[in-house]
């Protein structure tokens, strides 16, 4: 069935960077938006941006802008968000998300903490 | 960006009781609208997209309405299964946003 998968937990030092992957299968993954959200401890959602396989194009919500980059490996149906200059607040868990004609699965999420 | 005011952010009722969860967009949204639930430690999940259509498999005790700026999440029959985080996202422009979500718990 259609699936994603995300990189493990990630622990970082505030300033540093992550890249967070999520592949994707039993889907033509080149077709459909990639979509990353973000949810702090106890919080709720947060839309960080998308990008489109096949082109590449991005839109990034305004709050990330200049610290998320969003890109994709089409050679292995794999999708990237990496954010940088990571501050305590970065502390979240990050999921990747498509939305398909008939479902929106989610990556399982992968937890990145940022602590000094 | 449009701003989505969702209420109660908390809630309490019981198995059996209708219950109804509103957002509402700060401007025209059309109905692109989804709603999701989320249960503790769990990746969230699409009950209702494009205002009003039920996501296969899900219970048609889930419904949902509206246009423009104001939708409803309406569960009758609550199942214990039911108790959880529920969250209204709007995807008529970027950014995308979500509600600040409703904690529907047990009375």
């Amino acid at each position: 069935q259609v699936q994603l998968v995300q990189s493990g937990a990630e622990v970082k030092k505030p300033g540093a960077s992550v890249k967070v992957s999520c592949k994707a299968s039993e889907y033509t993954f080149t077709d459909y938006y990639m979509h990353w959200v973000r949810q702090a401890p106890g919080q709720g959602l947060e839309w960080m941006g998308r990008i489109h396989p096949n082109s590449g194009g991005t839109n990034y919500a305004q709050m990330f802008q200049g610290r998320v980059t969003m890109t994709r490996d089409t050679s292995i149906s794999t999708a990237y968000m990496e954010l940088s200059g990571l501050i305590s607040d970065d502390t979240a868990v990050y999921y990747c998300a498509t939305v398909l004609p008939t479902v929106m699965p989610w990556g399982q999420g992968t937890l990145v903490t940022v602590s000094s | 960006d449009i701003q989505m005011t969702q209420s109660p952010s908390a809630m309490s009722a019981s198995v059996g009781d209708r219950v109804t969860i509103t957002c509402r967009a700060s401007q025209g949204i059309s109905n692109y609208l989804a709603w999701f639930q989320q249960k503790p430690g769990k990746v969230p999940k699409r009950l209702i997209y494009a205002s009003s259509s039920l996501q296969s498999g899900v219970p048609s005790r889930f419904s949902g309405s509206g246009s423009g700026t104001e939708f409803t999440l309406t569960i009758s029959g609550l199942q214990p299964e039911d108790f959880a985080t529920y969250y209204c996202l709007q995807h008529n422009s970027y950014p995308y946003t979500f509600g600040q979500g409703t904690k529907l718990e047990i009375k």
